[in-house]
């Protein structure tokens, strides 16, 4: 009964290097969401993608930022380019269906990007 | 766009207190969700509220939806050491095209003294 499941937990990269973090949604969820939170700040909406598609991305820089759920494998957040303001904890959450629906989210444990 | 402000941002308590934390939307919400992270950790779910002047409880904690829905506020009585972890409300978007997304407060972070 394995929750969101997000790798690394914790990345190091310095700047200029890329940073891929992954994320294995509930079995059973289709719909993924990614979330950026700097230390004691909330949690800031990035993307929200089911298999294949990007529903929405309002949230995502215009550049070095990308995002996937491809139809097999882990969704994936791409940062090119990193800089030191990317150091941030990058959640992802899953749900069973899109959020308008009223459907809770599960969220991983988070991946801690610390860029040099 | 959708903004939902949350306060205070911190609340220092002692054991024993009471704790309240305020959310506002500048725009009615479709239905509000509440999180706890724990230190270190990543957020749980707590609850949703949808209706309009909704009051939900769990054991010490009191979730209530205002009647505009723009506004939502938990409140934890006779607080406990178990109880430290940043609070966050999560507002849904009452039509338009945001779906999928919802907007989170900054949170409240609370400290309970022992």
């Amino acid at each position: 009964n394995a929750g969101v499941m997000q790798n690394p937990r914790h990345l190091v990269r310095r700047r200029g290097q890329e940073a891929r973090l992954r994320c294995s949604p509930m079995k059973g969820h289709s719909h993924v969401y990614w979330y950026r939170q700097l230390p004691e700040e909330g949690l800031k909406f990035m993307v929200y993608l089911q298999k294949e598609n990007i529903i929405d991305e309002s949230g995502m820089p215009k550049e070095r930022f990308s995002a996937e759920f491809p139809k097999e494998g882990p969704s994936i957040l791409r940062i090119q380019q990193v800089v030191r303001g990317d150091s941030a904890a990058y959640f992802c959450a899953s749900s069973p269906y899109m959020v308008a629906t009223n459907e809770k989210l599960f969220f991983g444990s988070g991946t801690q990007l610390s860029v040099l | 766009g959708q903004q939902v402000m949350q306060i205070p941002q911190y609340q220092h308590v002692q054991e024993g207190e009471d704790f309240t934390t305020y959310c506002n939307s500048s725009t009615t919400l479709s239905n509000i969700q509440w999180y706890k992270q724990r230190p270190g950790g990543h957020p749980v779910f707590l609850i949703q509220l949808v209706k309009s002047g909704e009051v939900k409880k769990q054991k010490r904690l009191t979730f209530q939806f205002g009647e505009a829905k723009k506004n939502s506020s938990l409140h934890i009585t006779a607080t406990q050491t178990t109880d430290v972890g940043t609070y966050f409300c999560a507002g849904g978007n009452a039509g338009g095209t945001s779906y999928g997304k919802l907007t989170f407060g900054q949170g409240t972070i609370l400290t309970v003294h022992p």
